[in-house]
């Protein structure tokens, strides 16, 4: 079956620290897999995606890379701000229908 | 872009009365949409999966006649929370698929309910 397992949080880290929020997958067949974060009291932006093997994706200076050979999909900014402070949910989509399966999900927050 | 609204942002009722809770997509036409349960600190739970012009896909545990779920055109679909009870409160989320994506959904801004 289709799974995510996403690093506990949370995680606190000072203003332009290194970020990791690693993410692992067990799928059937080959599955598109995506980041999204929620701001408090909002609902899921997608953040950044990838839909097959070896593809990076990036923005506002977060990347993830898929990796099919460890199933994971880590999730890294070079240097975090007090505005990434939010939800990171690891996701994957795993058939035709487009169903999502979410991590549970890690807070981060960023001090100044 | 592709936008995705929710209204209510926040609803509080009493127990006992059903609240119908609106998602549409603005700027696309979304043949599927899904609709979340969101609780406190937790992840996401699927509670059914929408499409357009047909009865929707309740996941396992979802009691249908309590969520009741229209998607009646490309752009909106309601859920309708039925006699309210306060294990009911959550945030509820919606998220649409487009017609030309298999993969990408475009998440609303979620629903507070609060029931008393």
């Amino acid at each position: 079956g289709n799974s995510v397992t996403q690093m506990e949080g949370p995680v606190t880290l000072s203003e332009e620290a290194f970020l990791t929020i690693n993410c692992t997958y067990t799928a059937t067949g080959y599955p598109s897999l995506f980041w999204y974060v929620q701001y408090p009291g909002e609902g899921l932006q997608l953040l950044l995606k990838a839909t097959k093997a070896d593809d990076k994706g990036s923005n506002k200076g977060f990347e993830a890379t898929y990796r099919k050979e460890t199933t994971s999909f880590h999730l890294e900014k070079g240097s975090v701000q007090v505005s990434d402070s939010a939800v990171y949910f690891c996701a994957l989509s795993g058939s035709t229908l487009g169903r999502l399966y979410f991590g549970r999900g890690t807070q981060l927050t960023v001090w100044p | 872009g592709a936008v995705v609204s929710q209204h209510p942002s926040r609803v509080i009722c009493k127990s006992g009365t059903s609240v119908k809770i609106e998602c549409r997509s603005l700027d696309f036409q979304a043949t599927t949409m899904f609709w979340y349960r969101q609780f406190p600190k937790k992840s996401l739970m699927l509670m059914a999966t929408s499409n357009e012009g047909s009865k929707a896909t309740y996941e396992q545990g979802v009691e249908k006649d309590k969520f009741l779920i229209n998607h009646a055109s490309l752009t909106l679909s309601t859920l309708t929370v039925t006699s309210a009870h306060p294990e009911d409160s959550s945030f509820y989320i919606c998220s649409a698929r487009r017609a030309s994506s298999t993969d990408t959904q475009y998440f609303g801004p979620g629903t507070r309910l609060t029931v008393l």
